[in-house]
């Protein structure tokens, strides 16, 4: 079974442009997170997705960001326009249920560098 | 809100000598607490969670964790280290709806 995948792997843009980043999660995972780690620190929640919802989106820095899982299936995330302080590596994650209880499988990873 | 704390950020130790990785949570309910690894190129991978039961938990790898509730404290252990294991570990609480909270990270570097 394949597992959570992200593209790209690397990402390498000039300030005041834009990225999308994509996720596809474990197939039949209804729940997705973006989660993103900043110059080496701890990895902060972005946002979460129950199917196509946005269940949880109190961790979107600003309004440059934009999260969307049409579908209920894979999901991108947009910068637009993006900024020196937005480098870093961005993770997904997804689990079949909702909670505390259940697994969550992280992708490999975008790492992200905005120069 | 919860927090956690990784107070080390790297972490030295010789093959075949016992490992700590400390972790300190705060949480304003029951902990859910977890370890993660992250080799190079590779994604989180889940290592052992505490959910309730017994305080010593054993998971992937020969690592276990000890939960202690009076010193809020989820140290990752494992008695005998390999080469192998040097990565960068996470600790994290979990809220009910699933929302992670990870601390900094810890560099674990074993020299044979």
């Amino acid at each position: 079974e394949a597992g959570v995948t992200q593209f790209p792997s690397h990402s390498v843009i000039e300030k005041g442009q834009t990225v999308t980043l994509r996720c596809d999660p474990i197939s039949g995972h209804d729940n997705l997170y973006w989660y993103r780690r900043v110059m080496g620190k701890e990895i902060k929640f972005l946002l979460h997705f129950v199917k196509e919802s946005k269940q949880d989106e109190s961790g979107m820095p600003n309004n440059r960001f934009l999260a969307e899982r049409t579908g209920g299936t894979y999901s991108t995330l947009k910068v637009r326009p993006a900024e020196l302080e937005d480098s870093g590596v961005y993770f997904c994650a997804s689990s079949f249920r909702r909670g505390h209880l259940n697994e969550q499988f992280f992708g490999p990873g975008t790492r992200l560098t905005v120069l | 809100a919860q927090s956690v704390a990784q107070p080390e950020d790297q972490v030295n130790v010789a093959e075949g000598n016992p490992l700590t990785v400390k972790c300190t949570y705060s949480v304003s309910g029951n902990p859910y607490l977890f370890w993660y690894v992250q080799y190079p190129n590779r994604g989180l991978q889940f290592l052992l969670k505490y959910i309730t039961g017994d305080n010593l938990v054993k998971g992937s790898y020969g690592f276990e964790a000890e939960f202690n509730k009076s010193q809020t404290s989820f140290h990752l252990k494992k008695p005998s280290a390999l080469v192998s294991d040097s990565a960068l570990y996470f600790c994290a609480v979990r809220e009910r709806a699933g929302k992670s909270t990870f601390g900094d990270g810890t560099t674990l570097t074993v020299k044979p």
